[in-house]
């Protein structure tokens, strides 16, 4: 079965631009995550989504936002990039949305922002 | 607050050592949940163990074990006889009941990197 897929794995924005990136599932897995991972830190969450509504959010600015869709694949847009946006952007899937069960990740979308 | 702290940032050791990786959490809560995941240089973060706040057994898979103390809020992640396979950054992380029970909301530490040399 395919794992977590995210696209696409490498793009480079200029400050100002719009960025989306794109999670599709594990199969049967109906919540997404998305977390921020900038080099040598470890990855910060971002937002949750089960059954197409937001569950969490952690502490991005506006510029951020995600959406679910009935297929359970997800979008996180982010506006007006700035060069502290550059990093490795994760999605991670659950079969449900009960704290503490295990999530499981993608590879990542590598955003450069020059 | 809750947080993860990996106070080693990188180790380095020759394969067939064995290695131990450090992980202390701090939450408030009587419930929670502590993850390992392994970080290869593609980026995808590999799940490796799940252990609840209940459950203080140490546990072993194969060339890996993980110890886990509540007396010391520490989740210690042993690789025996090391391979160059698991050369890595090694994430420690928490999820506690204070975030309204939203599944997705793990605490990451910072990350060991580990290269094991041949």
């Amino acid at each position: 079965d395919a794992g977590v897929t995210q696209s696409p794995t490498h793009l480079i924005k200029t400050r100002g631009q719009h960025v989306t990136l794109r999670c599709s599932p594990i199969s049967g897995h109906k919540s997404v995550s998305w977390y921020q991972q900038v080099l040598g830190q470890g990855p910060q969450f971002i937002f949750q989504y089960y059954e197409k509504e937001e569950r969490g959010r952690g502490n991005f600015p506006d510029r951020f936002s995600a959406r679910q869709f009935p297929n359970y694949s997800s979008e996180l847009n982010v506006n007006a990039l700035l060069l502290g946006d550059s990093a490795l952007y994760l999605c991670a899937s659950g079969p449900d949305g009960i704290s503490g069960n295990t999530i499981y990740f993608g590879e990542g979308s590598w955003l450069t922002v020059v | 607050a809750q947080k993860v702290t990996q106070a080693q940032t990188e180790i380095s050791v020759v394969e067939k050592e064995d290695v131990t990786l450090d992980c202390v959490y701090e939450t408030r809560d009587t419930t929670y949940y502590l993850f390992w995941y392994k970080q290869p240089p593609s980026g995808e973060l590999v799940f490796l163990i799940r252990r609840n706040s209940f459950d203080e057994q140490n546990e072993i898979s194969g060339r890996y074990s993980w110890n886990f103390q509540k007396s010391t809020s520490s989740f210690n992640f042993t690789i025996t006889a090391s391979q160059v396979v698991d050369s890595a950054v090694y994430f420690c992380a928490l999820s506690d009941m204070n975030y309204g029970g939203s599944q997705g909301n793990l605490i990451f530490g910072k990350g060991t990197k580990l290269s094991v040399k041949p």
